[in-house]
């Protein structure tokens, strides 16, 4: 359970705000993920960084910025956000993005 | 690219039922398929899996088959519990370009 950790855990932040999420992983695993889970919706992919090079951003507004300075930490910069982008923001872990990824507990955002 | 349909996207079953959820996937060049839990305000967690050298893999009550011919795999639980009651992903891996790619989701409710 404490082998991929996000904090914060719950996040409140008004459309001017810049807040920051962080995950680190203890695995040891090379790839780390973004995803973004709305109400009663599939996991979205937002980015995918691998040896900490990102290898895939699927299509997110700018609003999010990524940030992977090493293979056990990343990060979500979050800025000038819209209520829309209220959901569970999970991060996850895995030796090969080919195969089982570890999730982190998630940052229940809410933008006001 | 790699696409994975989940359903159905509901299921209510009574306690002590089986419960079956069916994935499709269309590149035939995948070959790990595991299927995630996710309760209510927890993170999605591996319960089973699959690669594709096996037909069918069995723990306890939940079991996965796998038809690569037809290109679509299953989980079955047998006897279902309350504590049954979640949200479960499959997905599927695609050896090309690996990327590990999600269902939509099934919300598993079983009623006592």
């Amino acid at each position: 359970e404490t082998g991929v950790t996000q904090t914060p855990r719950h996040l409140v932040m008004g459309m001017t705000n810049k807040k920051s999420l962080k995950c680190e992983q203890h695995l040891g695993h090379n790839a780390m993920y973004w995803y973004k889970q709305s109400a009663k919706k599939p996991l979205e992919l937002m980015f995918v960084y691998n040896f900490k090079e990102q290898t895939e951003n699927n299509s997110v507004p700018s609003r999010f910025s990524p940030e992977c300075p090493n293979s056990s930490h990343l990060f979500l910069h979050l800025h000038t956000l819209q209520p829309e982008d209220s959901a569970l923001y999970l991060c996850a872990s895995s030796q090969d993005v080919r195969y089982e990824q570890y999730f982190g507990p998630g940052t229940r955002l809410t933008v006001t | 690219g790699e696409n994975v349909e989940q359903h159905p996207s509901t299921l209510s079953v009574q306690e002590g039922d089986s419960a079956v959820i069916k994935c499709t996937y269309s590149d035939s060049a995948s070959n790990y398929f595991p299927w995630y839990k996710q309760e209510l305000g927890k993170r999605p967690q591996l319960i089973i899996d699959i690669r594709s050298n096996v037909g069918e893999k069995k723990d306890q009550r939940i079991a996965v088959t796998l038809n690569k011919t037809a290109k679509h795999f299953s989980l079955h639980i047998t006897e279902t519990q309350p504590e049954d009651s979640a949200v479960y992903f499959c997905a599927a891996s695609i050896e090309q370009g690996g990327k590990l790619i999600f269902g939509q989701g099934t919300e598993l409710s079983v009623k006592p």
